[in-house]
């Protein structure tokens, strides 16, 4: 059963309008998320983090919303740059646990110039 | 070279062969993980090594089979694939220090790997 689910396979956003990807999740004792970002042919990148004691974290033109009570984070890009088009995936974990992550099957976004 | 290093990039192999992936990270870290992505699936856990001990996704077939020879090196030993088993293989390495703390992994690039 996935536990971290990531509902749209892909996005389109136009240049310097924002982008939102939302990430769902199913376990309640999940209390640590993060947001990897890949490009083609490239491993995973760390992009942003949140723990389930904040509702936000702002990173520069990223941050992340975490919404406990509907098990529901997402990410928002403002402003959206032709960069930032890769895959995002969304993880999960329960502290405790080993350090172990479960992840979403990702979001492809592309931002059109 | 730093951060986590994957070779082969790209490995073709026939099914009755057998083959080794490498992954060597230079950051330190106490665990190191395979992951497996397919097409539309969620990136998979296949094997952790964490503070000298190993655990598994039970649901791996054992045609994989994982070594640790230390903390910065580890392999997927790979024998008697299946067309199935194509796919993206991720080694990541992370920090683990205690049961409170949480650290994000740091990926390698990958091994495309291609059963036929």
């Amino acid at each position: 059963d996935q536990q971290v689910k990531q509902n749209s396979p892909s996005l389109s956003v136009q240049e310097g309008r924002i982008s939102i990807l939302n990430c769902d999740y199913t376990n309640s004792m999940f209390d640590y998320f993060l947001w990897y970002k890949k490009y083609p042919a490239e491993g995973p990148t760390f992009l942003i983090s949140i723990s389930s004691i904040k509702d936000k974290n702002e990173d520069g033109r990223f941050t992340v919303f975490l919404n406990k009570s509907a098990k529901h984070l997402s990410l928002h890009i403002v402003p959206s740059q032709p960069g930032d088009s890769a895959v995002y995936f969304c993880a999960a974990s329960v502290t405790n646990t080993g350090n172990q992550f479960y992840f979403g099957t990702g979001t492809s976004l592309t931002v059109i110039p | 070279e730093t951060g986590v290093t994957q070779t082969p990039r790209h490995l073709v192999m026939g099914m009755t062969n057998k083959k080794s992936l490498k992954c060597e990270q230079h950051l330190g870290h106490n665990a190191m993980y395979w992951y497996k992505q397919s097409a539309k699936k969620p990136l998979e856990l296949m094997f952790v090594y964490s503070l000298e001990e190993r655990v598994e996704n039970n649901s791996v077939p054992s045609r994989f089979s994982p070594e640790c020879p230390n903390s910065s090196h580890l392999f997927l030993h790979l024998h008697t694939l299946q067309p199935e088993d194509s796919a993206l293989y991720l080694c990541a390495s992370s920090q683990v220090e205690g049961p409170e703390t949480v650290y994000g992994y740091t990926f390698g690039s990958g091994t495309r790997l291609t059963v036929v």
